[in-house]
């Protein structure tokens, strides 16, 4: 069955410093989404990206974030300067067109120390 | 926001016996429903979904019911097996969008 990818797995990184998590999605989806859950909390929506283009993001996504799809496989994340607060479960998730379910990855767990 | 609730955060169900898993909404923008399986360290898993139009889907042992006058929305597990343990999250979609939202989970225990 077709799989959502993300690595790495786990992430550690000092506050300040830039982190990439990277995901590959399905790949005859044409919508991609970033969301975290803090550990505890609810799962957030981040943004969703669709022809090659930020569609939607929420309150969370702020200039320290940037998503990009360089290659037409990748899907990635970008936090500029962590903070400690940043430290959460990452999860991408991609879907076709139409009313299907999203299908989410494993998430990378992002440690900021 | 809360505005997808859970409002019990676990449940404890006899194997064989049916799960009632419930989820309150209070946005009247949202068209699509979904519930989501998620075991510890991995991600959501999708199970079973509604649209606003229906009050019913049925797959295999899931059944999701639809009470749009209530913003309701319960998942049923019949019969209930040791391997559904795990936490549910109940998620909705909004008609204006394409993001979902989630509800803080249930996390689900099936006894043997």
């Amino acid at each position: 069955e077709p799989e959502v990818t993300q690595t790495p797995s786990h992430q550690v990184t000092q506050m300040g410093q830039e982190v990439i998590l990277r995901c590959v999605p399905i790949s005859n989806h044409l919508y991609f989404y970033w969301y975290r859950q803090i550990l505890g909390q609810k799962v957030e929506f981040l943004v969703s990206f669709y022809n090659n283009e930020i569609s939607e993001k929420s309150e969370i996504f702020d200039d320290q974030f940037s998503v990009e799809r360089p290659d037409g496989s990748n899907f990635t994340l970008k936090i500029r300067s962590t903070k400690l607060e940043d430290s959460a479960m990452y999860f991408c998730a991609s879907r076709p067109d139409g009313p299907y379910g999203y299908t989410f990855g494993s998430g990378t767990r992002l440690t900021v120390v | 926001d809360q505005q997808v609730k859970q409002n019990s955060p676990s449940l404890s169900v006899q194997e064989g016996r049916i799960s009632i898993l419930n989820c309150d909404y209070t946005n009247s923008m949202f068209d699509y429903f979904l519930w989501y399986k998620k075991y510890p360290a991995e991600g959501p898993t999708f199970l079973i979904s509604i649209s606003s139009i229906k009050d019913k889907n049925e797959d295999g042992r899931f059944t999701v019911f639809l009470n749009k006058s209530a913003k309701h929305l319960s998942l049923h597990i019949v019969p209930s097996q040791p391997g559904d343990s795990a936490v549910y999250f109940c998620a909705a979609r909004n008609n204006a969008g394409n993001m979902l939202t989630f509800g803080g989970g249930t996390r689900l225990m099936v006894k043997p």
